[in-house]
């Protein structure tokens, strides 16, 4: 089925750093979203997107919907140890429709 | 708050079982899905429903099936279970109005070993 590319798999954050990770497609999607999945947890929702260049921001997170729409990418600044987990980009094609997720990125703490 | 809740968080089955996998939502949701989850595979849809008794073929139907009696509640079913069955299952929820209705609620999960 559809994926979506989601890079980099696996990234090491120290404290105070600001981060990125991005998602691209082949195909357009009408809808971004952006999920963090915590050890043991499913994931839970931190950004959806609905328009194309919208630039959203939750906290110390910011992501924006790509002009082309078929990309988006997720900022999380200042990072903290809580921010560790695997963050899923997912994009949805129409209102009521599945969602297409990336492989996700491992966010982990620098030892 | 919305609260998608799982049958089992662990589970071990040995090959040819058939397994329940059971989730239930409190939202009154029309829509509801199943994933599995694997390492560098992202989440993957096995089947979906958005109403009762409705089901809809995901990315990876091969070895499952659901069913949706209830609103509220939609099992998975490994009918004869293969060790690459083995996986994180999780389920989801969403409603049909709003802004939001693209938005899924996730369940805990259930890791699933096959013996």
């Amino acid at each position: 089925g559809q994926q979506l590319n989601q890079s980099p798999q696996s990234m090491f954050i120290q404290e105070g750093e600001d981060v990125s990770m991005n998602c691209t497609s082949s195909s357009i999607f009408n809808t971004w979203l952006w999920y963090k999945q915590d050890p043991g947890e499913g994931p839970v929702l931190l950004i959806a997107l609905y328009k194309a260049g919208e630039l959203t921001s939750n906290g110390r997170l910011t992501a924006q919907f790509g002009i082309t729409r078929k990309d988006s990418f997720l900022n999380i600044s200042a990072s903290i140890p809580s921010d560790v987990g695997i963050y899923f980009c997912a994009g949805s094609k129409a209102a009521g429709n599945k969602l297409t997720f990336g492989g996700g990125t491992r966010v982990l703490v620098k030892p | 708050d919305v609260k998608v809740t799982q049958s089992s968080r662990y589970l071990v089955k040995r090959t040819g079982e058939k397994v329940f996998l059971e989730c239930v939502q409190d939202m009154d949701h029309e829509n509801m899905f199943w994933y599995r989850q694997d390492p560098g595979l992202g989440l993957r849809l096995i089947y979906f429903s958005y109403d009762v008794k409705m089901k809809e073929k995901g990315d990876i139907p091969e070895g499952y099936s659901v069913s949706r009696e209830k609103k509220e509640r939609f099992s998975l079913i490994l009918e004869s279970a293969s060790t690459n069955q083995t996986s994180m299952y999780l389920c989801a929820s969403s409603g049909t109005s709003g802004i939001l209705q693209e938005t899924q609620y996730f369940g805990p999960g259930t890791r699933l070993l096959v013996l």
